[in-house]
């Protein structure tokens, strides 16, 4: 069965700072992996995927991924943080070849300015 | 521009009462979903459906009925609404090609 977890409910830094969210996943094939930001009071918004290819993936806004297929990883970056990065940022899984995505529980970010 | 337009944007439904869930799409795209939004859970698949006159189980379907009657509207139907359906609802559509997910802006339910 797949999942997606993301081990910190929340986290928080200073403007200026490197940001680095991380997502790990459990899945058979080989993962389509997506990050969706959710702002406070919106709705979720898509900020990148990896399908195939370089394992750094370039998204929206200044963030980038990097998948790493060794430990089941996908985390997110970013360099530096504003605080208007400040939001829920959630992490996805597509089950290959049936256009089902799970997402894992997300972290919520707090950058001070 | 493509968009998925949800209504109500909020609702207040009575225990064991019957609440439908309006979605619309304009991304001519085949996919729509509905997921719940839960403290603590993330988001959860409901109901999906790939094309219209036609809807599947999700991960947690249990309580919930889909309809999807056309390629554009999808809705979410609580039969006898229930305490724990109190949550933040989105539709979301995709278009295979692209694989990514389009939300509508989202339903908060209350069942009182």
């Amino acid at each position: 069965a797949q999942s997606v977890d993301q081990p910190d409910a929340h986290v928080t830094l200073y403007e200026g700072a490197s940001l680095e969210l991380r997502c790990s996943y459990s899945y058979s094939a080989a993962p389509y992996l997506f990050w969706y930001v959710q702002y406070p009071g919106q709705s979720l918004q898509f900020l990148l995927k990896y399908i195939t290819g370089d394992a750094v993936v370039k998204g929206t806004k200044g963030f980038e991924a990097e998948f790493r297929k060794s430990n089941s990883s996908f985390n997110l970056k970013k360099s530096p943080a504003h605080w208007s990065d400040s939001a829920k940022y959630f992490c996805a899984l597509e089950n290959t070849g049936y256009q089902n995505f799970y997402f894992g529980k997300g972290t919520s970010l707090t950058v001070i300015p | 521009e493509a968009a998925v337009t949800q209504s109500p944007r909020s609702k207040v439904a009575v225990t064991g009462g019957k609440v439908t869930l309006s979605c619309h799409q304009t991304n001519n795209h085949d996919y729509m979903y509905w997921y719940r939004q839960d403290t603590g859970h993330g988001l959860r698949l409901i109901h999906y459906s790939y094309v219209a006159d036609s809807t599947e189980k999700g991960d947690i379907p249990d309580g919930y009925k889909a309809s999807r009657p056309s390629q554009e509207n999808f809705s979410l139907i609580l039969e006898l609404a229930s305490l724990s359906q109190t949550a933040v609802y989105f539709c979301a559509s995709s278009d295979s090609s692209q694989n990514t997910l389009y939300f509508g802006a989202g339903t908060r339910l209350s069942v009182l």
